[in-house]
């Protein structure tokens, strides 16, 4: 059964470091999305992806993260300057049609900053 | 205001038992859906719902939406262990796929 993926499964940087997020999207879906899960604490939305572009983002994605589709398969996350409050677990979802329908979700990536 | 508020925030049952996980929310939505989440995992889709709808199954589970009072639930029917997990209502409101997420249910099934 096809699934998403992504990687690495844990990460370590150092604060002020760039960190770029991976994922690979179940091959045929459309749109894509990444959600942060601060631990102990609720999954949150951060940014849509569909046709090479934005389509919604959150608060949270401020102008410190960027997203990239850069081949046919690869979907990443970038933080630019890392904090020590964008610890959390990062999680990777896509979607075959429109945005009112299931989403696929990946393992996760787990980012520690020191 | 949060959206997507779950109750009760731990559920401890006996095998065989059924569960029922309570969700609100606050706006309109196109729909909600269920998630689980076992221990440091992904979330798994359980369950989609639309807001024209006022319930569903799917196997063991069935979901319910109260639109007039912003609410749904989860119920699972005759608890496994294996059902051990976090359970999440998630609200879609627009076309751009964004979902809110609740603080979830942590549901323990002891054998």
């Amino acid at each position: 059964e096809p699934e998403v993926t992504q990687t690495p499964s844990h990460q370590v940087t150092q604060m002020g470091q760039e960190v770029i997020l991976r994922c690979v999207p179940i091959s045929n879906h459309l749109y894509f999305y990444w959600y942060r899960q601060i631990l102990g604490q609720k999954v949150e939305f951060l940014v849509s992806f569909y046709n090479n572009e934005i389509s919604e983002k959150s608060e949270i994605f401020d102008d410190q993260f960027s997203v990239e589709r850069p081949d046919g398969s690869n979907f990443t996350l970038k933080i630019r300057s890392t904090k020590l409050e964008d610890s959390a677990m990062y999680f990777c979802a896509s979607s075959p049609t429109s945005g009112a329908n299931e989403q696929f979700f990946g393992p996760g990536t787990r980012l520690t900053v020191l | 205001s949060q959206q997507g508020e779950e109750d009760p925030q731990a559920l401890s049952i006996q095998e065989g038992e059924n569960a029922t996980m309570n969700c609100s929310y606050k706006t309109s939505i196109n729909n909600l859906q269920w998630y689980r989440q076992n221990s440091g995992r992904g979330l798994v889709h359980l369950i989609l719902i639309r807001s024209n709808e006022r319930e569903k199954h799917s196997g063991r589970l069935r979901v319910t939406l109260d639109t007039s009072k912003k609410s749904s639930s989860l119920l699972i029917t005759a608890s496994r262990a294996a059902d051990t997990a976090s359970y999440f209502c998630a609200t879609g409101s627009s076309n751009t796929g964004k979902l809110i997420f609740g603080q979830g249910t942590t549901l323990q099934v002891k054998p």
